[in-house]
């Protein structure tokens, strides 16, 4: 069965530091991830998505399947930042819409 | 467009009562999903409908949980008989026909059962 581990559960980091937020997952065939944000009291929203392999406020991720990892990068953090970060898994038991999520990491950006 | 609408934001139970959970897919949207979000956890599967159609409810447990997307009006899921177990924040997102890899979601209802 595939799983994502997200090891953080808290990330503090001062404004203009970077940041890495973790993420490895298990899965046995060909994995399509994602990063979703959630900002204080609002929508879960997709960030990123590992096959467009585009960067969304200046975030990146890069798939590497020999570490089975999706690490959520910035090289200089804003307060803005400050969200719920989950990363996720699409695919298993035949469907391509059921999502599976890691346990999330709060990122705060402290000025 | 106002996005994927879930309503209440925050819902109170007494253990034994029932709690219905309210989601508006975006306009043109006709697939629904629901997920759920244990404390400490992360979001699960639940179920995932089409118009008057359930097609995957692998994820919902086997009693007391049920869900519908009627012809007209929001989707609902309902839990009857609540239990503490099920305070949870309840996820919904939808998607366009056709597009079911493109899952848009709402702010979620947080579910506390006393």
């Amino acid at each position: 069965a595939q799983r994502v581990t997200q090891p953080e559960k808290l990330l503090s980091v001062f404004k203009g530091a970077p940041v890495e937020l973790k993420c490895n997952y298990s899965y046995s065939g060909s994995p399509e991830l994602f990063w979703y944000v959630q900002y204080s009291r609002q929508r879960l929203q997709l960030l990123l998505r590992h096959i467009s392999r585009e960067s969304i406020k200046g975030f990146t991720a890069d798939l590497n399947k020999g570490e089975t990892s999706f690490h959520l990068k910035k090289p200089f953090a804003q307060e803005e930042d400050s969200a719920m970060y989950y990363c996720a898994l699409r695919g298993g038991g035949g469907s391509n819409y059921k999502l599976t999520f890691g346990k999330g990491t709060l990122l705060t950006v402290n000025p | 467009n106002a996005g994927v609408m879930q309503n209440p934001r925050h819902l109170v139970r007494r253990r034994g009562q029932e709690a219905r959970l309210r989601c508006s897919p975006m306009k043109g949207h006709s697939h629904v999903y629901w997920y759920r979000q244990l404390p400490e956890e992360g979001l699960k599967f639940m179920v995932y409908l089409q118009k008057e159609n359930i097609i995957d409810e692998s994820g919902m447990p086997k009693e007391r949980f049920s869900a519908e997307f009627p012809k007209e009006g929001p989707s609902i899921l309902r839990i009857q008989q609540v239990v503490r177990g099920d305070s949870a924040a309840y996820f919904c997102a939808s998607s366009p026909q056709g597009r079911e890899d493109e899952a848009f979601f709402g702010q979620g209802t947080r579910l506390t059962v006393v």
